[in-house]
C-alpha cells in the first residue's frame, strides 16, 4: 500500500481553475501498479469519479466533466495533479486522490484524506 | 452511466444484530469471459476518506473482519454485517468498476438503535 496526501488552495473563486496536487509516498507513481485517481465528494452527498492517469500519462475523463479536467504526473516529484477549470458552486467538495489497481477499470484499496475546495462567488 | 441504487438510506440496528445493505446495479457487471462481478464496497466513517471492504463483489481486503460479506451476482448485491460493533457505524458505499466512468451508490448510513 502506498499514502497519498492531497495539498491545495481551500478556496477557489468561481470561474477560475481549481488545481491540487497528491503527494505519494511509500511507493512510486512510475509504477505500473496503480492508476492513480481523482474523486470527489460535494458535502452531505456520495462519490464522484473524476478520472485517471497511469504512469506513461495515459489519462481517462469522467464524460462529464472531460473538459473542464486535466490530471498531469511529475515523476521527479513523485506527485499528480488535477486541474478543473470554470468552477462553480457545484464544484465545492471534499477531493480525494487514490491508488487504483493494476486494472484501468478499477477498486480503490488506497485514498488520501482528502481536501476540503470551496467555490467562492 | 451504469446507475448504482442502494437500499435502504439509512438502517438502524442493536449492538450483535446483523445488518444487510443492498445494491442494484442498472444494468449486469458480470463480465463473462472471467466469470467475475466488477462491483465493490466501501466504508466510510464521518470525516475520514472510504475505506476498501471488499471487492470482485466478494473478496475482503485483506485486514477486513470476517463479519463483513460480501454476496450477489448479475445486478444485485449484498453487503452483510455480521454482529455489528461499534466501530461500524458508518456510510456504506457499492461501486461498480464493470465500464467507464466507475460509479457509486447513494449510500447506506448505519447507526445505533
Amino acid at each position: 500500500q502506498v499514502q497519498l496526501q492531497e495539498s491545495g488552495p481551500g478556496l477557489v473563486k468561481a470561474s477560475e481553475t481549481l488545481s491540487l496536487t497528491c503527494t505519494v509516498s511509500g511507493g512510486s507513481v512510475s509504477t505500473s501498479s496503480y492508476y492513480w485517481t481523482w474523486l470527489r465528494q460535494p458535502p452531505g452527498k456520495g462519490l464522484e469519479w473524476l478520472g485517471y492517469i497511469y504512469y506513461r500519462g495515459t489519462t481517462n475523463y469522467n464524460p462529464s466533466l472531460k473538459s473542464r479536467v486535466t490530471i498531469s504526473i511529475d515523476t521527479s516529484k513523485n506527485q499528480f495533479s488535477l486541474r478543473l477549470s470554470s468552477v462553480t458552486a457545484a464544484d465545492t467538495a471534499v477531493y480525494y486522490c487514490a491508488g487504483g489497481t493494476v486494472y484501468s477499470s478499477s477498486w480503490y484499496p488506497d485514498w488520501g484524506q482528502g481536501a476540503r475546495v470551496a467555490i467562492s462567488s | 452511466d451504469i446507475v448504482m441504487t442502494q437500499s435502504p438510506d439509512s438502517l438502524a440496528v442493536s449492538l450483535g444484530e446483523r445488518a444487510t445493505i443492498n445494491c442494484r446495479s442498472s444494468q449486469s457487471v458480470l463480465y463473462s469471459p472471467n466469470n467475475k462481478e466488477y462491483l465493490a464496497w466501501y466504508q466510510q466513517r464521518p470525516g475520514q476518506p472510504p475505506a476498501l471492504l471488499i471487492y470482485w463483489a466478494s473478496t475482503r481486503e485483506s485486514g477486513v473482519p470476517d463479519r463483513f460479506r460480501g454476496s450477489g451476482s448479475g445486478t444485485d448485491f449484498t453487503l452483510t454485517i455480521s454482529g455489528v460493533q461499534a466501530e461500524d457505524v458508518a456510510t456504506y458505499y457499492c461501486q461498480q468498476y464493470y465500464t467507464n466512468p466507475p460509479t457509486f451508490g447513494q449510500g447506506t448510513r448505519v447507526e445505533f438503535k
